[in-house]
């Protein structure tokens, strides 16, 4: 699987949108991007994934790059409670990745008031 | 729909005796893995099942196994335990729709500790 780049940490005002960026320059043609997060004491929450458009869900917006090395995660309006680590995931769809996802360190994003 | 559900949610055992912990995918989920996550190493696969067959498995020791049953449920056990199998074990579930991983749902964890 292609390894991943985020940076360690990002703060974001309540209301405004949160913009996280990951680069993933030695993707394959096969390899989707996964968002996932994870509040502190909790399982990881699945929040959207893409190949080559850009995607939309009722949690978050997905943008990946033309040439898909990178792509940002945007949560439109954050609140207090999106106060989490997130993580980028590059993996292909099937063969030896199957249920197999590779978590790096994430971004710790911290929400204030 | 109810979510993965994982028991115990905590554990507490002894260094040498062994561990069940059960997981219970969303209903209709036939794709089962479980990760291992600590403070050190973060979040680490360790196997996944479909159809009661073992099809991934992480860089684990064979001290770590699993199983599936035909309802999908599923256990993993911990043999002869060591103070470094003290962790957050969380178990998550996917469609796992033909060809594409897909997502995957995750229970809230069991947390093991080794005394």
């Amino acid at each position: 699987d292609a390894k991943t780049t985020q940076p360690t940490s990002m703060d974001c005002a309540e209301g405004r949108a949160a913009n996280l960026p990951c680069n993933h320059s030695t993707i394959s043609g096969n390899e989707y991007v996964y968002w996932y997060r994870q509040i502190h004491s909790q399982g990881p929450q699945y929040i959207i994934h893409g190949l080559k458009n850009n995607e939309t869900n009722e949690m978050a917006s997905l943008i990946i790059t033309e040439d898909r090395k990178s792509s940002t995660l945007i949560l439109p309006h954050a609140t207090l409670r999106d106060t989490a680590v997130y993580y980028c995931i590059v993996s292909e769809a099937g063969g030896t990745s199957y249920g197999k996802l590779t978590f790096g360190q994430g971004t710790i994003l911290t929400v204030h008031p | 729909k109810a979510g993965v559900t994982q028991t115990p949610r905590y554990l507490i055992k002894t260094r040498g005796q062994q561990v069940t912990l059960s997981c219970s995918p969303i209903s209709g989920h036939r794709s089962v893995s479980w990760y291992q996550q600590t403070p050190g190493q973060g979040l680490q696969f360790l196997f996944e099942y479909f159809s009661e067959t073992q099809r991934n498995k992480g860089n684990f020791p064979g001290r770590f196994s699993g199983r599936q049953f035909s309802n999908s449920r599923s256990e993993m056990n911990v043999s002869t335990l060591e103070l470094g199998d003290s962790a957050l074990y969380l178990c998550a579930s996917s469609p796992r729709l033909a060809g594409v991983l897909g997502e995957q749902y995750f229970g809230p964890g069991t947390r093991l500790t080794v005394t």
